[in-house]
């Protein structure tokens, strides 16, 4: 599985857009990039998944160059509520029997007011 | 939807009994699910995979014999920690995969169990 790379910590104020890059230089053909926001004491929250380009939802974009190697977790007017640590996954869960994606360090983000 | 639960949410248990917790997955049908572990300030370690109807596979250095993981059902998993000891303080956390659209899985994760081992 490939390995990730974020900054362990970013701080913002209310309001701000935050873009939380992650590098994957080992990201194979068959990887998707997946992130998740977890609170203290509660489980990883889905956010958003993408392959390639550009992904949006309800609440984030992602933005992935052509060559993959990286990605962008951007979130729109960030609140207080989002202070969290995100987490940035690249693997293929059909890859060898279903295996489990590996969480790195993740980006601790706190949102000021 | 992908809704996973977990129980207990958190539970006290004395030094050398056992303590099972119980991962459902409340509106999908799960072949597979995953049991990490988290200590405090550091991110989820994965302890094993778990398919439906076979045994599972724990990644290397976790004791198989201590850690008792059944997943009898599509939709619930359990791990069993056995004859529990402080060092085994720690929040657990399940999560069940997902088939998404373009054939990817996704995985949802359980809100976790929080074990303190007196």
């Amino acid at each position: 599985l490939a390995k990730t790379t974020q900054p362990i910590s970013m701080d913002s104020y209310e309001g701000q857009e935050v873009n939380i890059t992650c590098s994957h230089n080992n990201i194979a053909t068959n990887d998707y990039i997946t992130w998740y926001q977890q609170f203290p004491s509660q489980g990883p929250r889905f956010i958003i998944q993408g392959y390639k380009t550009k992904v949006t939802n309800e609440v984030a974009s992602l933005f992935i160059p052509a060559d993959r190697k990286s990605s962008t977790l951007s979130l729109p007017r960030v609140s207080l509520s989002d202070t969290a640590v995100y987490y940035c996954l690249v693997g293929d869960l059909w890859d060898t029997g279903r295996r489990a994606l590996t969480f790195g360090s993740g980006t601790r983000l706190q949102v000021q007011p | 939807g992908a809704v996973v639960s977990q129980h207990p949410s958190w539970v006290i248990c004395k030094s050398g009994t056992s303590v099972k917790i119980e991962c459902r997955s409340l509106d999908f049908q799960a072949t597979t699910m995953f049991w990490y572990r988290q200590f405090p300030k550091q991110s989820l370690m994965l302890m094993a995979t778990s398919n439906e109807g076979s045994k599972a596979t724990y990644e290397q250095g976790v004791e198989k014999d201590k850690f008792l993981i059944n997943h009898a059902s599509l939709t619930l998993s359990t791990l069993t920690v056995t004859s529990a000891h402080p060092e085994d303080s720690s929040f657990y956390i399940c999560s069940a995969s997902q088939l998404r659209g373009g054939a990817q899985e996704t995985q949802y994760f359980g809100p976790g169990t929080r074990l303190l081992v007196l």
